[in-house]
């Protein structure tokens, strides 16, 4: 059975602080995503990635796909409290479409 | 999200009714996925669907629960028998091609299933 593990899985911190959510595998995935999700709603995609080592921006958010493709990063810098909800890392091992998540990470920002 | 029209929002059915959830992918998409939600846990596949063909149903419970993507018409996710334990949120999500590499798959805002 594929696993996904997310740390944390609750966040809280204060407004201007970094923070790095991780997703931890032992199996190797064609993609993984990013997305945030709002109480009562879907998963919105944040990112996709795709290649070994690649590293994705946007905005005050750094994605990192981990070399062997079984780990990624999701670092936030500067938190604001517009930040604050559920950050899910979902992969994809046989380019399906059909998505392993991992639990989701709570993410508080004070203001 | 936007595209991915999901339907009921909220669905309350007695415990031995039936539960019929109903996805409509984005303009264009032919692939179809599901995904259940239960209480604090995390989003979990159930079947993935093509027009007309169910390409993997490994997710799926092996009893009650079934899916269809007819040539017309959305997707139903369709659950007989509920019982409590299938109170959860359901997701849909659609692809314009199979595979998340290079491909996008968008997630409607699901239907939130509460048996009593």
């Amino acid at each position: 059975t594929q696993l996904l593990e997310q740390s944390p899985q609750f966040l809280s911190i204060q407004e201007g602080e970094n923070l790095t959510v991780y997703c931890n595998s032992s199996s190797v995935f064609s993609s993984l995503q990013w997305y945030r999700q709002e109480p009562g709603e879907g998963p919105v995609l944040l990112v996709t990635v795709v290649t070994g080592g690649e590293v994705k921006k946007l905005k005050r958010l750094t994605f990192q796909f981990g070399d062997a493709r079984k780990d990624s990063s999701l670092h936030i810098t500067a938190a604001q409290p517009g930040d604050t909800g559920l950050y899910l890392c979902a992969g994809d091992s046989s380019n399906t479409g059909k998505l392993i998540f991992g639990q989701g990470t709570t993410l508080q920002v004070k203001p | 999200n936007a595209g991915v029209m999901q339907n009921p929002r909220h669905l309350v059915r007695r415990r031995g009714q039936e539960a019929r959830l109903r996805c409509s992918p984005m303009k264009g998409h032919s692939h179809v996925y599901w995904y259940r939600q239960l209480p604090e846990e995390g989003l979990k596949f159930m079947v993935y669907l093509q027009k007309e063909n169910i390409i993997d149903e490994s997710g799926m419970p092996k009893e009650r629960f079934s899916a269809e993507f007819p040539k017309e018409g959305p997707s139903i996710l369709r659950i007989q028998q509920v019982v409590r334990g299938d109170s959860a949120a359901y997701f849909c999500a659609s692809s314009l091609q199979g595979g998340s590499s290079g491909n996008t798959i968008y997630f409607g805002e699901g239907s939130w299933l509460t048996v009593v």
